[in-house]
């Protein structure tokens, strides 16, 4: 498995305001994944990064609104930008760890955001 | 999209009994099944996962069960403890995308 961190834990913040989130992993890793988590609700994939490409979004999910970066095989951030109450969620990043021929996912500890 | 889901939204078990926990899946092309725990405030933690060559896989204190025949997965824990209060939720995999059920929270009575 792997140790992943996520910065911050909480947040809450103002309509119109920016938020970046943090994710470090303990090993360098090709594939990392950030995921929305609504209360009560599954896990929906925001989008894929990769490093070295941009990342790829899934329908819904466009760059302006949830830019992604992953400057090396351990870190991303994830920025919700100009927020609205409705982006409250969970935040999750997680990533892909080879056992055998068998790609597993394993998540971090997540951000709870809450827009005003 | 996929079709993930769980049989019972909120399970109750005295501490001590077994746990039974259902996921129903509806692509039979899924080659990979995970069973995640997740505890309030808190991510996912992988529990165990199973391959679609199998039937069966056991861990410790758990065991997942694939029936393809009617794409059907479980998880059972044996000798429930108060720490196993949790939402657990299944993922299945298709191709190189993971999809995700929306859980059963389950509730460990002293």
């Amino acid at each position: 498995s792997a140790v992943i961190s996520q910065k911050p834990s909480r947040d809450i913040c103002q309509r119109g305001t920016s938020l970046t989130i943090q994710c470090q992993v303990d090993s360098q890793v090709t594939m990392m994944f950030w995921y929305r988590q609504q209360p009560g609700q599954s896990l929906t994939l925001i989008a894929t990064a990769n490093q070295g490409s941009e990342a790829t979004y899934e329908s819904g999910f466009v760059i302006d609104k949830f830019p992604i970066s992953r400057p090396n095989l351990t870190f991303s951030t994830l920025t919700v930008s100009n927020m609205s109450p409705e982006d409250s969620s969970i935040y999750l990043c997680s990533v892909a760890l080879s056992g055998g021929t068998t790609d597993t996912q394993y998540f971090g500890p997540g951000t709870r955001l809450t827009v005003l | 999209g996929e079709s993930v889901g769980l049989h019972l939204p909120t399970l109750s078990v005295q501490e001590g009994d077994n746990s039974i926990i259902n996921c129903a899946y509806s692509n039979s092309a899924s080659d990979y099944f995970i069973w995640y725990k997740q505890e309030s405030g808190k991510g996912p933690q992988f529990i165990i996962d199973i391959r679609s060559n199998m039937d069966k896989r056991q861990g410790q204190r758990v065991t997942v069960l694939l029936n393809k025949t009617v794409k059907h997965l479980s998880l059972q824990i044996a000798a429930t403890q108060p720490g196993d209060s949790a939402v657990y939720f299944c993922a299945e995999r298709t191709g190189n995308q993971f999809y995700f059920g929306t859980g059963t929270s389950l509730t460990v009575i002293p």
